[in-house]
């Protein structure tokens, strides 16, 4: 069974530039996830989704933020524009509703985002 | 608020001694809980959970952890440590109001040396 896929692995950009990564969970999950982990710190979600529905972005920074998951498959997150502090890895996870509900995230390698 | 808290950014332990990686937590109602492991330059992966029932709970590559409900703790444990264990171990929690939503901890960096 093929993981949770996401590109790019690493993203360098100046400040104010725009970016995007994409995430192709695991098929059949319809539960996907955007997390941002910082230096030394835990994942913190950015954005959950059922099927096409964004149930709880109450984290996503809206005014830079964006996030789409068109079909319920493919998700994409963006940032326009980015600030020196969106340094971080970008995770995306995935997991079936019954497996979301006890605890068996199928994360992605990460993106990782520095911003100069 | 919710929380977690892994007291600990380091843990050293010799191989083959056993190795606990704490983890306490402050979240209402009877929480999910879990452990995931991340790997240099890898995404996490999932080694554990506790639900409900026994307080002991076994999990991939030999981890355990146990429930604490009255300290609030769930700690991971491992009999013989591995240098192959040495890793980013993160201790998460579901709250059972929104079972889809998860807090973790900032991580206790495992260092195994042979």
């Amino acid at each position: 069974e093929a993981g949770v896929v996401q590109s790019p692995r690493y993203k360098i950009i100046e400040k104010k530039q725009p970016v995007a990564f994409w995430c192709n969970p695991i098929s059949g999950h319809n539960t996907l996830y955007w997390y941002r982990q910082n230096l030394g710190q835990g994942p913190e979600l950015l954005i959950r989704y059922e099927n096409e529905e964004a149930v709880d972005d109450s984290q996503l920074p809206k005014d830079r933020f964006s996030a789409e998951r068109l079909k319920g498959v493919d998700s994409t997150l963006k940032i326009q524009p980015a600030e020196l502090g969106d340094s971080a890895v970008y995770l995306c996870a995935s997991s079936t509703p019954d497996r979301g509900g006890t605890g068996e995230l199928f994360f992605g390698e990460g993106s990782r985002l520095t911003v100069l | 608020a919710q929380s977690v808290a892994q007291p600990e950014d380091q843990v050293n332990v010799a191989e083959g001694n056993p190795l606990t990686v704490k983890c306490t937590y402050s979240v209402s109602g009877n929480p999910y809980l879990f452990w995931y492991v991340q790997y240099p330059n890898r995404g996490l992966q999932f080694l554990l959970k506790y639900i409900t029932g026994d307080n002991l709970v076994k999990g991939s590559y030999g981890f355990e952890a146990e429930f604490n409900k009255s300290q609030t703790s769930f700690h991971l444990k491992k009999p013989s440590a591995l240098v192959s264990d040495s890793a980013l171990y993160f201790c998460a929690v579901s709250p059972t109001y929104n079972f889809n939503k998860f807090y973790f901890g900032s991580g206790t960096k495992l260092n195994v040396k042979p």
